[in-house]
């Protein structure tokens, strides 16, 4: 079973960068599938974020692309969200999850992590 | 960009049908998925791919698509599927997952 876990600070002043962990266990992250971040504002909707894929190809929201980064850290098993620049409009749970692929296309989520806050206030 | 768009609440009686709609131009050449979340906790896949039923997930839940439109259908509606329920798709041409803005399912 894969499971997935967010770690991250939960608290992030106006203008600096939002860093969140997601450590993926039951699962190799070099093996295979693509891995994702997707986030919800209070009482809204959810926003997807961005994908990386096993393989390096990466696909970001065209809204946050120039604040968004995510990379792969095979040796912890984990990959990592890293946001810049961030206002209250940031503020949001963060979800981790596993999206699959076929054929060049991503599909579903399989598998998401518990979720984190982020709170973005000074 | 694309857009998918969702009734914000849908409401039945418990042993009804519930169907929930998501709309999107050319939907039927994409793959759809739906999610079921529950308050407070992460999202869930219901179907994905359109039709198929993860396991765990009760036969009552299914999905179709028919002109521009998919469609979550939940046969018998119980209780315990109040939640929101979120679509999602991948769309090629701007190379972008796009959710849904979700909808609220109440069980009267």
């Amino acid at each position: 079973q894969v499971q997935l876990h967010e770690s991250g600070p939960g608290l992030v002043k106006p203008s600096e960068t939002l860093s969140l962990m997601c450590t993926v266990s039951g699962y190799s992250i070099s093996a295979g599938l693509c891995w994702g971040w997707i986030r919800q504002p209070p009482g809204k909707g959810l926003q997807w974020l961005g994908t990386m894929c096993h393989t390096g190809t990466s696909y970001y929201s065209p809204s946050l692309k120039s604040r968004l980064s995510i990379s792969l850290d095979t040796s912890k098993n984990s990959f990592s969200l890293s946001l810049t620049s961030v206002t209250a409009a940031d503020t949001a749970i963060y979800y981790c999850a596993t999206e699959t692929t076929s054929g060049g296309k991503l599909g579903d989520f399989a598998y998401w992590g518990q979720g984190a806050l982020v709170t973005v206030s000074s | 960009s694309y857009v998918l768009t969702q009734p914000p609440s849908v409401s039945v009686a418990p042993g009804e049908t519930a169907r929930i709609t998501c709309g999107g131009d050319n939907i039927a050449n994409k793959h759809v998925h739906w999610y079921q979340q529950k308050p407070g906790q992460a999202p869930v896949v219901a179907i994905f791919y359109d039709y198929d039923r993860p396991s765990g997930i009760p036969e009552r839940f299914s999905g179709s698509k028919f002109g521009s439109t998919a469609t979550l259908t939940i046969s018998r509606v119980e209780a315990g599927d109040e939640a929101a329920y979120h679509c999602q798709v991948w769309d090629k041409t701007s190379a972008q997952v796009v959710f849904g803005g979700g909808t609220k399912l109440t069980v009267l």
